[in-house]
């Protein structure tokens, strides 16, 4: 099946300051959705972005399909922010609709 | 509209007991997941179904059992319970949005989670 691998596993940030997470992916997708699960477990939809650039607030995503990656950009770090970042992606010998998710970003933002 | 909702939230069994997670949506989601998440990992696909009386196998399916009679329901089945099926289980749902490329309705909506253990 699809690989999903996501990078830092781990980051620790200062509150106010910004950050990128990768998420890598091994074929082509045509569902792609970033995710963030809080320290009590609930995973909250952030982006549907199988390709091009959205922004809500402080955070925004970009997917270059054709490279095989997307990038979840927070900017102005809260310690809200903390928990566990996943991308998922359809796997296409899945119809897309076989949803496969990512290793994981954990991160935590210090006051 | 209460979305996902999975009951027990918690439940305790022993090594070789019975038991069926189950899993109600009320957005008429034609697609459906269950995911196990060990603890300090990534959520694992068990099973997902793309409508009434179709499902399929994901990453992690043996031990587990799924039945898809309505497009409302997807119990989880787990039968004669191992400590390796300790985790946490999520149910999810979405759907068939199209095109896919652009259509937000394929957004995945969680329900809340069961904690499951075995002893």
């Amino acid at each position: 099946g699809i690989q999903v691998e996501q990078s830092p596993p781990d980051l620790i940030l200062q509150e106010g300051a910004n950050s990128t997470l990768r998420c890598n992916f091994s074929d082509s997708v045509n569902n792609l959705q970033w995710f963030h699960q809080n320290p009590w477990g609930q995973l909250i939809n952030l982006f549907y972005i199988p390709s091009g650039t959205k922004q809500n607030g402080r955070l925004s995503a970009t997917t270059v399909a054709t490279e095989r990656y997307s990038l979840l950009y927070i900017s102005s770090s809260q310690t809200t922010d903390s928990g566990v970042y996943f991308c998922a992606v359809g796997d296409p010998r899945g119809g897309y609709q076989k949803v496969t998710f990512g290793t994981g970003t954990k991160l935590q933002v210090i006051p | 509209n209460a979305g996902v909702t999975q009951t027990p939230k918690f439940r305790i069994l022993k090594i070789g007991q019975s038991m069926t997670l189950q899993c109600t949506q009320d957005m008429n989601h034609n697609y459906m997941y269950w995911y196990r998440q060990d603890p300090g990992m990534g959520l694992k696909l068990i099973y997902y179904s793309v409508g009434a009386g179709i499902t399929d196998k994901g990453e992690v399916p043996n031990g587990y059992n799924v039945s898809r009679s309505t497009t409302e329901d997807f119990p989880l089945r787990l039968e004669l319970a191992a400590p390796s099926q300790t985790s946490v289980y999520f149910c999810a749902s979405s759907s068939p949005g199209r095109p896919l490329r652009t259509s937000g309705a394929n957004v995945l909506t969680f329900g809340a989670g069961s904690r499951l253990t075995v002893l």
